[in-house]
This record gives structure tokens, C-alpha cells and sequence, in this order.
């Protein structure tokens, strides 16, 4: 799997929209960027995935570059309830278990 | 559906004592994980099912673990003895296939067992 780099910590102002950057420049041609979140005291919960075009669902929006070397999480509108830890994971389908890095800590205040 | 189910959702136990800790997965669901989490080591796989047969332990710290699935619905995990480094929360995951795409792939989690060992 692709190492990924995500900064430690961020800050958002809740009603903003809130962009959270994952750099994964080693990723190759077949490995999937997924993003999980995991709420203070509960277990990880899944977000979104992508491989090569940007995705929406009801939760976020994916962006991914062009060379696909790095991608932007986006919440729209942050809540208070959107303060989590946000792993993004770069891994083939079907290999080996995802494996959960240190992740961004997500920090929306009121 | 309920979730992935755990329990006990604390275990405050001694040094030297035998802990199991309890996992149901989502009805359907052919692959079960087992993940620890602690603050210096973070979120660490120990051991994955598939279909009820152990796939790859090679996460299971030692010995003193072991983990089970004797049917679909039921899986544990056993510390004996346990030790106070043992002390974190343990997870429990489920998800449909692992070969059947990145949607099917998803791994839901439960809410983790906080384990504390004195």
C-alpha cells in the first residue's frame, strides 16, 4: 500500500466548508484513496473512496489530482458533530486489510 | 441492522487474569477484523477472518492472544494472561467481501471494547 502524509491537526469554523489535504505520491495506477473518520470514543466509520475522478456522496466530497499523487476531503457545511480524526488510506481492493495511519485530527469550533 | 456488536464495552481487570472480549458481526457479512487502538501505537490489525477461518494473525502480539470464530455471527478474542501493557480499546470489524470491490469492502466498525489492566 502507498504511504500517505495527512498534517496532524486542523481547525474549522463550523458552517465552513472544511478541506482536508492527503498526500500520496507513490500511490500506483490500481490503488483506491479511501477515507475513514473516527468520532471521539467510537470506531472508525467510512467516508468515501475513489480511485481516479472526484466523488460526492451524502457525507463528503473526494477530489483527486490530475496525477493522482494527492486528494482533498471535503465537508461542505463542518458541524460541531464533524470533529474527528480522518484517516485517508491508500490501498488496492481486495489486497491486505486497510491499514489506519495517525490521520488528521479535525477540529470544528463553534 | 444493529451494527457490529461488542462486549463487553469496558473490562477493568488484574494483571494476570483471562479477559474475552465478544464480537458480532453484521448478518451477511464474510470477513471479520480484530484491531487494537492505543495512543502511542494507534490503530494496529491483529487478525482477520474470512468466512469463519482465520486468513492472517500475523498482527496477534503473542502467545497470550488467541481469537476465534466459531460460527458467523459469534467471534472472540482471548488475552490469558493479560498483562497491563494489554490495556487499550480493541475493535471488532465487519465487512461484506474482500474481493468484490472497494464498496463491498468497507469495514464497519463497532463501538471497541476499553480494556484496563492494573
Amino acid at each position: 500500500d502507498a504511504k500517505t502524509t495527512q498534517p496532524p491537526s486542523m481547525d474549522c469554523a463550523e458552517g465552513r466548508a472544511a478541506n482536508l489535504p492527503c498526500n500520496h505520491s507513490t500511490i500506483s495506477g490500481n490503488e483506491y484513496v479511501y477515507w475513514y473518520r473516527q468520532i471521539h470514543s467510537q470506531g472508525p466509520q467510512y467516508i468515501i473512496h475513489g480511485l481516479k475522478n472526484n466523488e460526492t456522496n451524502e457525507m463528503a466530497s473526494l477530489i483527486i489530482t490530475e496525477d493522482r499523487k494527492s486528494s482533498t476531503l471535503i465537508l461542505p457545511h463542518a458541524t460541531l458533530r464533524d470533529t474527528a480524526v480522518y484517516y485517508c488510506i491508500a490501498s488496492l481492493s481486495g489486497n491486505t486489510p486497510l491499514v489506519f495511519g495517525k490521520g488528521t485530527r479535525l477540529s470544528v469550533i463553534a | 441492522d444493529a451494527g457490529v456488536i461488542q462486549s463487553p464495552r469496558h473490562e477493568v481487570t488484574e494483571m494476570g487474569q483471562e479477559v474475552t472480549l465478544r464480537c458480532k458481526p453484521i448478518s451477511g457479512h464474510d470477513y471479520l477484523f480484530w484491531y487494537r487502538q492505543t495512543m502511542m501505537r494507534g490503530l494496529e490489525l491483529l487478525i482477520y477472518f474470512n468466512n469463519n477461518v482465520p486468513i492472517d494473525d500475523s498482527g496477534m502480539p503473542e502467545d497470550r492472544f488467541s481469537a476465534k470464530m466459531p460460527n458467523a455471527s459469534f467471534s472472540t478474542l482471548k488475552i490469558q494472561p493479560s498483562e497491563p501493557r494489554d490495556s487499550a480499546v480493541y475493535f471488532c470489524a465487519s465487512s461484506l467481501n474482500w474481493l468484490a470491490g472497494p464498496l463491498q469492502e468497507t469495514q464497519y466498525f463497532g463501538p471497541g471494547t476499553r480494556l484496563l489492566v492494573l
